[in-house]
């Protein structure tokens, strides 16, 4: 079974441009989430989609940040205009329903350098 | 709010060293507790986890004691190896009654393990 797939694995851009990160989760989880880690520190959560919808996006930085998950499969992350801060590493993960103990499947991250 | 406290790395020992990687947490309720392990170049992979009190997680000889009245979740391992090498996180998951699912990552810490 395919685990959590993300795309690109790093991507390097200026300040100003627009960058779109994609995620494929396990096949039939209706939990997709976004994380961001910023210059070694925490993981910090960005928000939470249940299959089409957002259930939870009180982490995410600012208006300069969309993400959707179109018919509840795939999920993109726009950053629209990045800015040096947004330098990190930027991890899904996901997650079936009805499960207690919430143990959730992350991909290997996409690196995103902003100059 | 939510938080996790781990120590901060890199922690660098001689194989079949015994290591301990401190976690502390506050959270309100009952979370559920776990470790995360991120090997070079890849994801984070789910190590071990404790959803209640006193519940001891185990897995490739890593162990971590779920403890409320010190509200801890220490990382063990008797005898490490050099493929144990990596970035370790320590994370809690809110009482899910509360309705929210996201984790709530510490710094991380990073262990390095010398032949």
């Amino acid at each position: 079974e395919a685990g959590v797939t993300q795309f690109p694995s790093h991507s390097v851009i200026e300040k100003g441009q627009t960058v779109t990160l994609r995620c494929d989760p396990i096949s039939g989880h209706d939990n997709l989430y976004w994380y961001r880690r910023v210059m070694g520190k925490e993981i910090k959560f960005l928000l939470h989609f249940v299959k089409e919808s957002k259930q939870d996006e009180s982490g995410m930085p600012n208006n300069r940040f969309l993400a959707e998950r179109t018919g509840g499969t795939y999920s993109t992350l726009k950053v629209q205009p990045a800015e040096l801060e947004d330098s990190g590493v930027y991890f899904c993960a996901s997650s079936p329903t009805g499960q207690y103990e919430n143990i959730q499947y992350f991909g290997a991250g996409t690196r995103l350098s902003v100059l | 709010g939510d938080s996790v406290t781990q120590m901060e790395g890199p922690v660098t020992l001689s194989e079949e060293a015994f290591l301990t990687i401190n976690c502390t947490y506050t959270a309100t309720g009952y979370p559920s507790l776990f470790w995360y392990v991120q090997y070079p170049g890849e994801g984070l992979q789910l190590l071990l986890k404790a959803t209640k009190a006193d519940d001891k997680g185990s897995n490739k000889g890593f162990e971590a004691t779920y403890r409320k009245e010190t509200t801890s979740f220490h990382l063990e391992k008797g005898s490490v190896q050099v493929s144990d090498s990596a970035v370790y996180f320590c994370a809690l998951s809110p009482n899910l009654n509360t309705g929210f699912q996201k984790l709530v990552f510490g710094t991380g810490t990073r262990l390095l393990v010398s032949p």
